[in-house]
């Protein structure tokens, strides 16, 4: 299994909406509806924000929400504030060796 | 409320051995698979080993497989990694994390503890 692909970086002002990709394959994303996402500040653990693709743990924001199509998953943050700058990861289970997979990451600039 | 405290962290020379464990409260850890994930300096995650909650079955990344050896007491509410023949690709900060659904929901994270191994 290799990492799920995610852009290095991209970028908003604030008030906008983003959205990050994920992308693996059908022995992962596409397979499972077990995707999630992590927001990672620096030198922090990360926290989970998105899981089973569309499910928000009770206490994150409703601006983050998810989606997937096919083998590409997608965590999209609405009304972009300055504490959302930070790093993103998506992960998969993929039901075989390794059991599950993380993203490269992606870092979020709130201009 | 649920907390997890890594520890055990250290240098280690290439070759040497050490042993994470993870302390949890704030829940029955024996209602919750756990996993270990490390994240090299200026990199991205990398789940590392998972063991289910009844510690019945243990999962490893290929990168570890056959060198770590994760296992769990949940009488005494611990998580444990075993890391042998260690390597200098395998400097990282070490996370435990308790599994929410199917292992790829993590929902609570220790602080994390560095190993670092250099000669």
């Amino acid at each position: 299994q290799s990492a799920l692909t995610q852009p290095a970086s991209v970028s908003g002002s604030p008030g906008q909406s983003i959205t990050i990709s994920c992308t693996g394959t059908s022995s992962d994303v596409g397979g499972y509806d077990h995707v999630s996402w992590y927001q990672q500040h620096p030198g922090k653990a990360p926290k989970l924000m998105i899981y089973d693709v569309t499910n928000r743990p009770s206490g994150v924001s409703d601006r983050f929400s998810g989606s997937k199509s096919g083998n590409t998953a997608f965590l999209i943050i609405s009304g972009l504030q300055a504490e959302d700058d930070a790093d993103y990861y998506c992960n998969s289970f993929t039901g075989s060796s390794p059991l599950v997979v993380f993203g490269g990451g992606t870092k979020l600039t709130v201009l | 409320e649920v907390q997890l405290v890594e520890s055990g962290g250290g240098l280690v020379q290439p070759g040497g051995s050490l042993r994470l464990c993870c302390t949890a409260s704030g829940f029955t850890l024996s209602t919750a698979a756990m996993s270990w994930v490390r994240q090299a300096p200026g990199k991205g995650l990398e789940w590392v080993s998972g063991s289910a909650n009844t510690g019945e079955s243990a999962h490893y990344a290929d990168s570890v497989r056959g060198r770590f050896i994760i296992s769990r007491d949940n009488s005494k509410n611990t998580v444990c990694l075993v890391m042998n023949s260690l390597r200098a690709e395998d400097t990282a900060v070490y996370y435990c994390a308790k599994d929410k659904h199917y292992w790829s929901a993590m929902d609570y994270w220790g602080q994390g503890t560095l190993v670092t191994v250099s000669s």
